[in-house]
């Protein structure tokens, strides 16, 4: 079974501030780590994946995330917020070889002027 | 090249009512997941279509059911409706059972009064 937890429901930060989202999992087998974008009244969009090739992963418009597997974390970050930025994220997981992803329950950002 | 479409986008339905809701997949995927999505939550899976098989099911009863086409369209049905069914419905496309990354729709969002 796999599930995630996302550390703070809400986080705001600067225009220019760096940005950290915080994803915790936990999987039986080993995980593939998504991060996924979803901007007010659309569908989600990928922004990262992890499936087991280099921990240090880079996805769109300057966000990358680092799997730990030693602290089961898949933190997003990007050094530099913009205010086109302000949007829910969400961190799923995947078991592999199949579809099926399971959610956190998202990180509300905000980016303040 | 058109992505994952999902028709109708809002729907207002009465509890007990049926409502199906339809998702054409990315052009090139063979495979539909479904999810639902509740105010302030992550998506919960709901199941999974290839090959016009349902492959995989999440923790749903089977008020929620589900077909797909030769075309690899999916519809999801769901029976004598209740309060708690109202949400946002995504569909999400891939190629294969193999953990693709998966594309999703901009959603369907129900209602139930």
């Amino acid at each position: 079974a796999q599930s995630v937890t996302q550390l703070g429901s809400h986080v705001s930060v600067s225009e220019g501030a760096l940005v950290l989202l915080r994803c915790n999992y936990s999987s039986s087998v080993p995980p593939y780590l998504f991060w996924y974008v979803q901007y007010p009244n659309q569908g989600l969009q990928l922004l990262l994946k992890y499936t087991s090739a280099a921990t240090l992963v880079k996805g769109i418009n300057g966000f990358e995330a680092e799997f730990k597997k030693s602290e089961t974390s898949f933190h997003l970050t990007k050094p530099s917020a913009h205010m086109s930025d302000a949007a829910e994220y969400f961190c799923a997981v995947s078991a592999g070889g199949g579809n099926k992803l399971t959610f956190g329950t998202g990180t509300q950002l905000k980016v303040e002027l | 090249d058109a992505g994952v479409t999902q028709s109708p986008t809002h729907l207002i339905k009465t509890r007990g009512q049926q409502v199906t809701l339809r998702c054409s997949p990315k052009s090139g995927h063979d495979t539909v997941s479904w999810y639902q999505q509740a105010l302030g939550q992550g998506p919960q899976f709901i199941f999974q279509y290839y090959e016009e098989e349902e492959r995989q099911r999440g923790n749903f009863p089977d008020r929620f059911s589900g077909h797909q086409f030769p075309n690899y369209s999916s519809e999801l049905n769901v029976n004598a409706l209740l309060l708690g069914d109202s949400a946002l419905y995504l569909c999400a496309s891939s190629l294969g059972l193999a953990g693709g990354q998966q594309f999703f729709g901009p959603g369907t969002r129900l209602t139930v009064l």
